[in-house]
C-alpha cells in the first residue's frame, strides 16, 4: 500500500485563484515527518516546508498555507492567489523514524505521485 | 558549492553498457539519497547513505544497479548492463542528518539517463 496518496494528477487553474492540493499519508509511526516538494520544469527539487507529528499548528508562508489533520491522516497545501510561475509538480513526502537492524537511523522519504499544476495566465 | 551537484546532467547510453552516475552532496551533509523517477511518475527511492555505509539498499531494483559513497562525500550509482526500462531522471539528495530526525533533503538536478 503506498504511503502517500496524492489523488489529484493534475490541476489547471486560472491565475488569482487559490488552489488546494491534496496528500493524505499512511503510516504507524508516532513520530514521522511530512514534506512538500516543488518541482519546476527545469527538474531540481525545491523544498517548501517540514512539518512533524507533534506539531499541528497550520503554517502560512505568503501565499502558501499548509493543513495538517492528524485525524484525517492528512497534509494539504493551499496556494492563495495563484500565479503562472506556481505551474510546477508538487510533491508530498512522508519520513518515518526508524531505525535498521543495527540502529542506524533510517532516512527514507516516501513520496507520493506528484500532482501537475498548471496556472494559466 | 552551495547545492547538490550531479554529473553528467545527460547521459545517452547503448543498452548493454555499464554507466556511472556521480552526487557531489552539500559539504557535512551525512546523508545521501538516491532516487529514480521515471517519466510522468513520482520519485522511487534507491538507496539511502549514512556516512559511507548504506543501511538501506532495499530500493536498488536489481544487482545490476550498485553504489558507493567514499569520504562521507561522494557518492556513484553504477547500473551494469543497462536495460531500456532504466531510462529515467537519477536524482541525488542530501541532508545533514537523516530526514527521520526531522530535517530536510536538498535535491540535486538529477542526470536524465537514456538507454537506446
Amino acid at each position: 500500500a503506498q504511503k502517500v496518496t496524492q489523488a489529484q494528477t493534475e490541476i489547471s487553474v486560472v491565475e488569482k485563484e487559490d488552489v488546494t492540493l491534496d496528500c493524505v499519508y499512511e503510516t504507524r509511526d508516532t513520530t514521522y515527518y511530512l514534506f512538500w516538494y516543488k518541482q519546476p520544469p527545469s527538474g531540481e527539487l525545491v523544498f517548501l516546508i517540514r512539518r512533524n507529528s507533534f506539531d499541528e499548528q497550520n503554517e502560512i508562508s505568503g501565499r502558501y498555507s499548509w493543513n495538517f489533520q492528524k485525524s484525517t491522516s492528512s497534509f494539504n497545501f493551499t496556494i492563495t492567489a495563484s500565479q503562472v510561475v506556481d505551474s510546477a509538480v508538487y510533491f508530498c513526502a512522508l519520513s518515518e523514524f526508524s531505525f535498521s537492524n543495527r540502529g542506524s537511523t533510517l532516512g527514507r522519504l516516501y513520496f507520493g505521485r506528484g500532482t501537475q499544476l498548471t496556472v494559466w495566465p | 558549492g552551495a547545492g547538490v551537484s550531479q554529473s553528467p546532467s545527460n547521459k545517452v547510453t547503448e543498452k548493454g553498457k555499464d554507466v556511472e552516475l556521480r552526487c557531489d552532496p552539500i559539504s557535512g551533509h551525512t546523508a545521501l539519497y538516491w532516487y529514480r523517477q521515471r517519466l510522468g511518475q513520482g520519485l522511487e527511492f534507491l538507496i539511502y547513505f549514512q556516512g559511507n555505509s548504506a543501511p538501506d539498499k532495499s530500493g536498488l531494483p536489481s544487482d545490476r544497479f550498485s553504489a558507493e559513497r567514499t569520504g562521507e562525500s561522494v557518492s556513484t550509482l553504477t547500473i551494469q548492463r543497462t536495460q531500456q526500462e532504466d531510462s529515467a531522471v537519477y536524482l541525488c539528495a542530501s541532508s545533514l542528518r537523516p530526514t527521520a530526525m526531522n530535517t530536510e533533503a536538498f535535491f540535486g538536478q538529477g542526470t536524465r539517463l537514456t538507454v537506446v
